[in-house]
């Protein structure tokens, strides 16, 4: 397909346990965003990487949070330890470049579950 | 203090009426402003993006911008049953990183 993909779709996880999300971005798109967003809730910006520079981390809520995006393509998001706090459904969009005027293209999400 | 505040609704209105969605952002140095619409359970998708102030029209939908009042709008006329979701006003200082409002409900009673 020619859209944002990510995986799984779901995941039920019991808490203390590590996760990773994963996000495909659209082919050639240079950006790429992770965001949380919570049941009623808008999205709560993570993480950002733009090309081969050094993402900028200061949305990720804490040091369990991790990200990174490999050859500038497909990127996972890993969450240790998981608290029933983290569930929540994780977006990932990508932009032809960032910011500006740049449109950002969302996944489906992933949601996530912990018990 | 939230940069993007929306009323959360939910915003109802009639079948063929004219929806009214209010954003305020708080940095005034946000240049570009976008609405995404949110069906329930779906991820975001983007209806229109405005820069400069004044109004931008796409079909039914018309963004407003005031940079003065730091005020943005969407106006939907004609609202149809479809348009029923949750409408995410987002803002961009210029840099990577947009800041997202919480989104208000919109419902179109046919």
């Amino acid at each position: 397909g020619a859209g944002v993909s990510q995986s799984p779709s779901n995941k039920v996880t019991e808490k203390g346990k590590d996760v990773e999300l994963r996000c495909d971005p659209i082919s050639g798109h240079t950006a790429l965003y992770w965001y949380r967003q919570s049941l009623g809730q808008g999205l709560e910006f993570l993480i950002y990487f733009q090309g081969n520079s050094a993402p900028d981390k200061s949305g990720l809520p804490s040091d369990r949070f991790s990200a990174e995006r490999t050859g500038g393509s497909v990127s996972t998001l890993t969450i240790q330890r998981t608290q029933q706090e983290d569930s929540a459904v994780y977006l990932c969009a990508s932009s032809l470049m960032a910011g500006g005027l740049s449109e950002q293209f969302f996944g489906p999400g992933t949601r996530l579950t912990v018990l | 203090q939230k940069e993007v505040e929306q009323n959360s609704g939910p915003l109802s209105v009639p079948e063929g009426a004219i929806a009214s969605l209010n954003c305020t952002y708080s940095d005034r140095g946000s240049q570009s402003f976008f609405w995404y619409r949110q069906y329930s359970g779906k991820s975001p998708e983007l209806i229109m993006f405005i820069y400069s102030n004044g109004d931008k029209e796409d079909g039914r939908f018309t963004a407003q911008l005031n940079k003065a009042s730091q005020y943005v709008s969407l106006l939907i006329r004609d609202s149809q049953p479809s348009d029923s979701a949750t409408y995410l006003c987002a803002a961009n200082t210029g840099g990577f990183k947009t800041i997202f409002g919480a989104g208000t409900r919109l419902f179109v009673k046919a």
